[in-house]
C-alpha cells in the first residue's frame, strides 16, 4: 500500500503566519492527493480534493499544490480557528491511505 | 444537503462481533460508495472498507476476513460488521461518502466512539 508522510507533525504557530505542511508518497499518484481539517472531537473536513482544487467554502487563504510523490498545503494568515490536525489523502490505489496528520497549535 | 449518522453499541467484549449502522439523510444511498473509516484515539485515520454503488464490497487487506459492509436500500443505511474484535479495534468509527471507490471523502458522518473492554 501507498505509505504517506507527512511534515511536520506537530507545529505551533501565531496569528497571521504562513504555514507549510508537506505530505511525501512513497509513489507517484499523479494528483489523488485531497487535504482534510479534523478539529478537535469532531470528523474530518474535506478542504483540498485532487492536490489543488478547492472545495466550495472554504476560505482562500487555504490552498493546495503538488503532482506525484510530494504535495503541499499551505495556510496564508493563519486565523485561530484553524487549530486543527490536517491529513493527507490519497485514492490513487487500494486500499486508500492518509498520512499520519499535523497538528497546529495556536500561540 | 446529505448528512451520515452512525449508531450503535459503544463497548462490545473481547472477540465478539462489532455491528454499527450508518444512516443517510437528505439523499439516497443509490449511486455512490460508502465508506467506513476508523480512528483509535489520539490517533490517525484507517481504511476499513466500502461498498459501492453496484454493492459489491472492497476492504483493507489488513482486515479482510474480519469484516462485512452491506446496504439496506429500503432504509437507506449501510452497515459494519467486525468480529472477533480486540483491544486494537478501540476507535472512532466514521462512515463517509465518496463517488468512487478512488475518490475523495464528503461528507463524513460525526463518528462513534467504540470502546472493545471486558
Amino acid at each position: 500500500e501507498i505509505v504517506l508522510i507527512q511534515s511536520p507533525e506537530f507545529q505551533s504557530v501565531t496569528p497571521k503566519e504562513k504555514v507549510t505542511i508537506t505530505c511525501r508518497a512513497s509513489q507517484s499518484i499523479g494528483s489523488s492527493l485531497h487535504w482534510y481539517q479534523q478539529k478537535p472531537n469532531q470528523s474530518p473536513k474535506l478542504l483540498i480534493k485532487y492536490a489543488s482544487q478547492s472545495m466550495s467554502g472554504v476560505p482562500s487563504r487555504f490552498s493546495g499544490s503538488g503532482s506525484g510523490t510530494d504535495f503541499t498545503l499551505t495556510i496564508n494568515s493563519l486565523e485561530g480557528e484553524d487549530a486543527a490536525t490536517y491529513y493527507c489523502h490519497q485514492s490513487y490505489s487500494l486500499p486508500i491511505t492518509f498520512g499520519q496528520g499535523t497538528r497546529l497549535e495556536i500561540k | 444537503q446529505v448528512q451520515l449518522q452512525e449508531s450503535g453499541p459503544g463497548l462490545v467484549k473481547p472477540s465478539e462481533t462489532l455491528s454499527l449502522t450508518c444512516t443517510v439523510s437528505g439523499g439516497s444511498i443509490t449511486t455512490y460508495f460508502w465508506n467506513w473509516i476508523r480512528q483509535p484515539p489520539g490517533k490517525g485515520l484507517e481504511l476499513i472498507g466500502y461498498i459501492s454503488d453496484s454493492w459489491s464490497p472492497n476492504y483493507n487487506p489488513s482486515l479482510e476476513g474480519r469484516v462485512t459492509i452491506s446496504v439496506d436500500t429500503s432504509k437507506n443505511q449501510l452497515s459494519l460488521t467486525l468480529n472477533s474484535v480486540t483491544a486494537a479495534d478501540t476507535a472512532i468509527y466514521y462512515c463517509a461518502r465518496a463517488r468512487t471507490g478512488r475518490n475523495w471523502l464528503d461528507p463524513w458522518g460525526q463518528g462513534t466512539l467504540v470502546t472493545v473492554s471486558s
